[in-house]
């Protein structure tokens, strides 16, 4: 029962750099999430997969890009990595339906120097 | 472990005390409701939840109330230890959405 899995856990770039963040799930989910939580600010979404196949912008989506890969799967992107993309991000799941909760990862903390 | 967030609200108890977090929601549309629980270096772990046709949902030493006249959402903790030392988040979601609005979180402190 691992739950929602995120790779790596740690990571630090170079501004300018690329890199792609892995989530994946093992329950079965339809919906999947990615986030970002910076000081102060609470959690901001990003980007969203309401269902297999589908992907759309969240609240903060300039400077990513998401795959929905297959159901269990949801990697996120930065093409050209800014300083500003420092922060947790977090990836999240749960299955359709009105009264469902996301469950979470542990995270990616990532730094960009 | 990193902090979650600045400038949060906290709140200080004593380890066996009661523990009353709260959080106003926005969105009178809001059907759904969640608490999270986030600890250092970890992510948010669901806790309990509730829907809007409830006032009141128990679990494991937490309960959760909801008003929805003055769109308000408590979150008890009973007889509070260490371990529950964290940030709590509230979460809405109106009916029909897959997108639920987090609210900004309240960090516990239990002191032994």
């Amino acid at each position: 029962n691992a739950g929602v899995t995120q790779t790596p856990k740690f990571q630090v770039l170079k501004t300018g750099q690329s890199m792609t963040l892995q989530c994946a799930q093992d329950m079965n989910h339809n919906s999947m999430y990615w986030y970002r939580q910076d000081p102060g600010m609470g959690l901001r979404l990003i980007y969203y997969s309401a269902s297999e196949g589908t992907t759309d912008k969240g609240e903060v989506p300039n400077g990513y890009n998401v795959s929905r890969l297959n159901k269990r799967e949801f990697s996120l992107r930065l093409e050209s990595a800014a300083p500003s993309q420092t922060s947790v991000y977090f990836c999240a799941s749960r299955f359709r339906g009105d009264n469902q909760p996301q469950h979470f990862g542990d995270g990616t903390r990532l730094s960009i120097l | 472990g990193e902090s979650v967030g600045l400038h949060l609200p906290t709140l200080s108890v004593q380890e066996g005390d009661n523990s009353i977090i709260n959080c106003a929601y926005s969105n009178s549309a809001s059907d759904y409701f969640i608490w999270y629980k986030q600890e250092s270096g970890k992510g948010p772990q669901f806790i309990i939840d509730i829907r809007s046709n409830m006032d009141k949902r128990q679990g494991q030493r937490v309960t959760v109330l909801l008003n929805k006249t003055v769109k308000h959402l408590s979150l008890q903790i009973a007889a509070t230890q260490p371990g529950d030392s964290a940030v709590y988040f509230c979460a809405e979601k109106a009916g029909g959405s897959y997108i639920p609005t987090f609210g900004r979180g309240t960090s516990l402190i239990v002191h032994p």
